[in-house]
Parts: C-alpha cells; structure tokens; sequence
C-alpha cells in the first residue's frame, strides 16, 4: 500500500539516450511534483500538476518533458541525456498545491549518465 | 543561488546532548516545513509553522519561526541515533516551496 511509487529505483545510461521515470500515488491527491536532488542532497523544484495541469515549470531545459495522463501519474520523460543530469529524482504528492500541505515523496530515481 | 541557508552543514553528537540546526533567508516565507530524510529514501514532512513567532514541539523536537517569518529553527533534546538523518527546511510561497541545502544529523551510541 505504497502512497507514492517510482520506476525505476536506478537509472543508468549513456549520454544522449532519451528515457522515462514514473511515478504513481495512491492517495488520491490533486497536486504531483518532481524534484530533483543534486550531490549535495540541494532539493529544487522541477514541474508541478494540479488536476493534469501543469502550475510549475521552473527553468528546467526542454529536453525535461512531464506528462501527467491522469490526477494519478506524473511521469518524467528526458531527451538527450547529458551528464549533468545525474541525480535523484523525486516525485511527490499533496492533496493542493498550496505551500503549506504536506508533501509525501516517493523512494527516488537515481539516474546516472555515463 | 539558494534562497535558504541552513547551518550546519554537517552536525555529529553523542546519544543524550541537545542540538540546534538554523534555517535563514532574506526572503519573507509565509510558511516553513522542515523535513527529515533518510538515505534512499524521500524527505518525510515534520512540521509545518505558520505564523511568525510560532513555537511547535513534537516529543523531544522544538521548532520555532522567527518573528519575520524570514528565518527557522529545530532544537533536538535529548538526541537519539533514530534521529539521525538529513533535516531539511523548507520556506513556502504560494505554490511553491524552496528547500535549503539540509543539515546532515549523526547521532552517535
């Protein structure tokens, strides 16, 4: 009965393949997010949906492409990945986007570009 | 640039001592979560304050938001190794929320 889930848990690829990381919550939140978490355990904020609905698209280069087919799933897609995409990836869930809700993460993707 | 700064960066202590990890900024926040993660997993929310001035406690934790709302404390009493981890604060405005960097939390047997 996991509240959020990702796949996968690691990632490892060359540089310039394209791939995806999904992510699932059970708790029937309105609001999902993807985070991305540098070296140095740095938290920044990548996208955020309310209801399918994109709210949030901080700076983040294009080749970053969520999509969110439904109030349940965020998936991330990235094309052309460079090495300074290595992270962890978070994805997370709060019932609004407002800023004081809890947000549940899930687990983590750590991708890794070679 | 990081709009909060959390110091220390790194705190390791014995079973039993009190310790304080410091949130600050030069932003305004109308609220301040702090969250703890431990590794391989994602940060799980402690607290949230609202209100400048605000003191919360949970068991042996005190959180405290400063008067200007521009800056946060945790006080740990008592620390056990189950409190050790990654404390993160959190300011939040309107949608989005802005972590620091985290302080990383030893607690040593």
């Amino acid at each position: 009965d996991t509240a959020v889930s990702q796949t996968p848990k690691y990632l490892v690829t060359q540089m310039g393949n394209d791939k995806s990381i999904k992510c699932e919550q059970n708790l029937g939140h309105d609001t999902m997010y993807w985070y991305k978490q540098d070296s140095k355990k740095f938290l920044k904020i990548m996208f955020s949906y309310n209801n399918k609905e994109l709210i949030i698209n901080e700076t983040v280069p294009n080749r970053f492409s969520p999509k969110s087919p439904d109030k349940a799933h965020l998936n991330l897609h990235i094309n052309s990945l460079e090495l300074g995409d290595s992270a962890v990836y978070f994805c997370a869930s709060s019932d609004s986007p407002a800023a004081t809700d809890t947000q549940y993460f899930g687990p983590g993707t750590r991708l890794t570009v070679l | 640039t990081q709009l909060l700064e959390q110091s220390p960066q790194f705190l390791s202590i014995q079973e039993g001592e009190n310790l304080t990890v410091y949130c600050n900024s030069s932003s305004v926040f109308s609220s301040l979560q702090w969250y703890r993660q431990e590794p391989g997993e994602g940060p799980v929310l402690l607290v949230t304050v609202v209100t400048g001035g605000e003191v919360k406690k949970l068991k042996r934790l005190t959180f405290q938001f400063g008067d200007a709302r521009k800056d946060s404390s945790l006080h740990i009493t008592a620390a056990q190794p189950g409190d050790t981890g990654l404390y993160l604060c959190a300011g939040g405005n309107d949608y989005k929320l802005s972590f620091g960097a985290g302080t990383t939390v030893t607690v040593r047997a």
